[in-house]
C-alpha cells in the first residue's frame, strides 16, 4: 500500500501568516489522485482539495493544493482563526485508500 | 441538505460483533459509491471499506474477512457488519460518500457523517 508521510507534525503560526503543509507518498500517486481534508476537534473531516489542486465546493481560494507524483503541498494564505485544525492528505489512486498521519496547525 | 447519519455504535467484547448503519438523505443514494472510514482516538484516519453502485465491495487487509459492507438502496442506507472484533477496532466510524467526480469506488470522500463510536473491550 502507499504510505503517506505528512510534515511537519505540528505547525505553529499566527493569524495572517501563510501555512505550507507537505505530504510525501512512498510511491507515485496515480493520476495525482491526492486529496486534503481539514478536521476540527469533535467534527468529521471536511474535503478541501481533490485531484491535488482542485478546490472542493465552497472552499475559499486561500486554500491551494499543488504537486504531482510523490510530493504534494497544501498552502493556506492569510490564516484565519478557523483554519487552526488538523489536516490530512489522502491518496485514492491505488487501492487501498490511505491517509497521512496528519499535520496539526496551531495558533502561535 | 445532503446528510449522512450513523448509528449502531457501542460496546462490544473482543471476538464479538456489531452492525453499524448509516442513513443518507438529500441526494440520490443509489447512484453514489459509499465508504466507511474510522479514526482511533487521538489518531489519524483509516479507510475501512467501500461499496460501489453495482454492489462491488473493497476492503483493506486489516479488516478483510471480518468486516462486510452492504447497502439497501430502497432505504438509502449503508451498513457495516463487524465480526471478530479486536481492541484495535476501537474508534469513531464515519460513513462517507465517494465523490461522483471520480470513476470507480476508490475515490476521495465529499460528504461525511458525524460518526458513531465503537469500543471493543472486555
Amino acid at each position: 500500500e502507499i504510505v503517506l508521510t505528512q510534515s511537519p507534525g505540528t505547525l505553529s503560526l499566527s493569524p495572517g501568516e501563510r501555512a505550507t503543509l507537505s505530504c510525501r507518498a512512498s510511491q507515485s500517486v496515480n493520476r495525482n489522485y491526492l486529496a486534503w481534508y481539514q478536521q476540527k476537534p469533535g467534527q468529521a473531516p471536511r474535503l478541501l482539495i481533490h485531484g491535488a489542486s482542485s478546490r472542493a465546493t465552497g472552499i475559499p481560494d486561500r486554500f491551494s493544493g499543488s504537486g504531482s507524483g510523490t510530493d504534494f503541498t497544501l498552502a493556506i494564505s492569510r490564516l484565519e482563526p478557523g483554519d487552526f485544525a488538523m489536516y490530512y492528505c489522502q491518496q485514492y489512486g491505488t487501492s487501498p485508500i490511505t491517509f497521512g498521519q496528519g499535520t496539526r496547525l496551531d495558533i502561535k | 441538505d445532503v446528510q449522512l447519519e450513523e448509528s449502531g455504535g457501542g460496546l462490544a467484547q473482543p471476538g464479538g460483533s456489531l452492525r453499524l448503519s448509516c442513513a443518507a438523505s438529500g441526494f440520490s443514494f443509489s447512484t453514489n459509491d459509499m465508504h466507511w472510514v474510522r479514526q482511533v482516538a487521538g489518531k489519524g484516519l483509516e479507510w475501512v471499506s467501500g461499496i460501489g453502485t453495482a454492489y462491488d465491495t473493497y476492503y483493506p487487509a486489516s479488516v478483510e474477512g471480518r468486516f462486510t459492507i452492504s447497502r439497501d438502496n430502497a432505504k438509502s442506507s449503508l451498513y457495516l457488519q463487524m465480526n471478530n472484533l479486536r481492541a484495535g477496532d476501537t474508534g469513531v466510524y464515519y460513513c462517507a460518500r465517494g465523490s461522483p467526480l471520480v470513476r470507480g469506488v476508490i475515490s476521495h470522500m465529499d460528504v461525511w457523517g458525524q460518526g458513531t463510536t465503537v469500543t471493543v473491550s472486555s
